[in-house]
């Protein structure tokens, strides 16, 4: 059982929408910085969204991701065939005092 | 350009020990905190442990408490992680992660080293 909870899975077409939902508590979302890496198949994770909103150089601004509160969500526009991944949400828990992530999301573009 | 390159993965009985090593390069290793983070075979990622900038702060997963320990050797910018009493649920894929900002900001990430516990 994962700390910050996610959907399993999400979809959607080529070229359309789709946001992957976050949901922690007071002691990591609604106390810190939220991340997210994405994850292509056989390869390690690669952070796509840092500090909730900011992207790392190289990542396209079809990538975005907001906070509020103890939920945070990413946000992934124009969507193409090389976006399926496992995308995860991750950030600091005070009172575990450990790192923590979500289950993760598998995204599949139809 | 920063390189986090993990090895010492490998088959090892339950009850045995492994010491995974991370040779980082391309970045001034001693002002980052370290981390190890796992994976095991079609499962999430898992936080193992964090290592400060100057040693001076250590933390572990509830699960590796007092079984593994993370370290690291300015001199060889590297990153070891020493597992004891290995048990099956520790099979997984090592990642060696470097904090790049507060709130794990995990921006670099080695390739990950494979380790099994199996009889």
């Amino acid at each position: 059982q994962s700390v910050l909870t996610q959907p399993p899975s999400v979809s959607a077409a080529p070229g359309q929408r789709v946001t992957i939902s976050c949901s922690g508590s007071n002691s990591n979302i609604g106390k810190f910085h939220v991340s997210w890496y994405q994850q292509l198949p056989g390869t390690a994770p690669k952070l796509l969204i840092y500090d909730n909103n900011e992207r790392p150089s190289g990542i396209p601004d079809r990538f975005s991701g907001s906070k509020s509160g103890t939920s945070a969500t990413l946000g992934i526009t124009g969507l193409q065939t090389g976006d399926e991944a496992d995308y995860y949400c991750g950030t600091w828990d005070d009172s575990l005092s450990a790192g923590v992530f979500g289950g993760g999301t598998k995204l599949t573009v139809l | 350009q920063v390189q986090l390159v993990e090895s010492g993965g490998g088959v090892v009985q339950p009850g045995r020990s492994l010491r995974l090593s991370c040779a980082a390069s391309g970045f001034s290793f001693t002002s980052y905190a370290m981390h190890w983070v796992r994976q095991a075979p079609g499962e999430g990622l898992d936080w193992v442990a964090v290592i400060s900038r100057d040693e001076s702060y250590v933390h572990y997963g509830d699960s590796v408490e007092g079984r593994f320990t993370i370290s690291r050797d300015i001199s060889k910018t590297t990153l070891y992680l020493e597992m004891n009493s290995l048990r099956a649920d520790d099979t997984a894929v090592y990642y060696c992660v470097r904090e790049g900002g507060a709130g794990c900001r995990f921006d670099n990430w080695g390739q990950g080293t494979l380790v099994t516990v199996s009889s």
